[in-house]
């Protein structure tokens, strides 16, 4: 089965860095994306990880433990453009269809 | 710059109304996918096709119906519209290749009264 937990809301400030993280319970899992959705728009892919470890671009970086089940997104420099939603979504081996996180609400103020 | 367009931003029917949302993909990309998307319930599979003339059921296909006759082309349909079909629907492509990253369309806001 396929479970994908990731916090409902976080707050920060401007010019702060924060930390997204998701746990997921797949079955034959084989990979893990992040997409970045604005209010009102589409997701917009942001990095994809298969292997262990940190993959980092430019103010975006994203991490994975496959032993952990554990991912996290983490932005530093914080924008209020920023403010957004971000998805959580687990690929499985030999599946085109992703499974999406319910996205973590991330709201950046002055 | 690729891109994934819907037909509307914005429609709104009536109870049993037949409607069609159009989505059109200029990636030459083999799948194609419906989600709605509803607060509190994220982006849920309605349909999936992976290749022309080929469907398969997502985790919430009743009262809807898909048709795939050309590769960049997905249409869904709403058979007779229902209250309960009020959302946001997008529709996504991916390669069958690399990342299978997927590419989603603006969305179309669908209110049915």
């Amino acid at each position: 089965g396929q479970n994908i937990d990731q916090p409902t809301e976080m707050t920060a400030t401007e010019g702060a860095i924060v930390q997204i993280n998701c746990t997921y319970q797949t079955s034959g899992f084989n990979g893990l994306f992040w997409y970045q959705q604005h209010a009102g728009e589409a997701p917009t892919f942001l990095s994809y990880n298969v292997l262990d470890g940190l993959e980092e671009k430019g103010r975006f970086s994203s991490f994975l433990s496959r032993s952990k089940g554990y991912s996290y997104l983490l932005l530093k420099e914080l924008q209020m453009k920023d403010s957004a939603s971000y998805l959580c979504v687990t690929k499985v081996g030999g599946s085109y269809i992703p499974t999406f996180g319910r996205g973590t609400s991330l709201i950046v103020h002055p | 710059d690729v891109k994934v367009t819907q037909s509307s931003r914005y429609l709104v029917k009536r109870t049993g109304e037949k409607v069609f949302l159009e989505c059109v993909q200029d990636m030459d990309h083999e799948n194609m996918f419906w989600y709605r998307q509803d607060p509190g319930l994220g982006l849920r599979l309605i349909y999936f096709s992976y290749d022309v003339k080929m469907k398969e059921k997502g985790d919430i296909p009743e009262g809807y119906s898909v048709s795939r006759e050309k590769k960049e082309r997905f249409s869904l349909i709403l058979e007779s519209a229902s209250t309960n079909q009020t959302s946001m629907y997008l529709c996504a492509s991916s390669h069958r290749g690399g990342y299978n990253e997927q590419f989603f369309g603006p969305g179309t806001r669908l209110t049915v009264l």
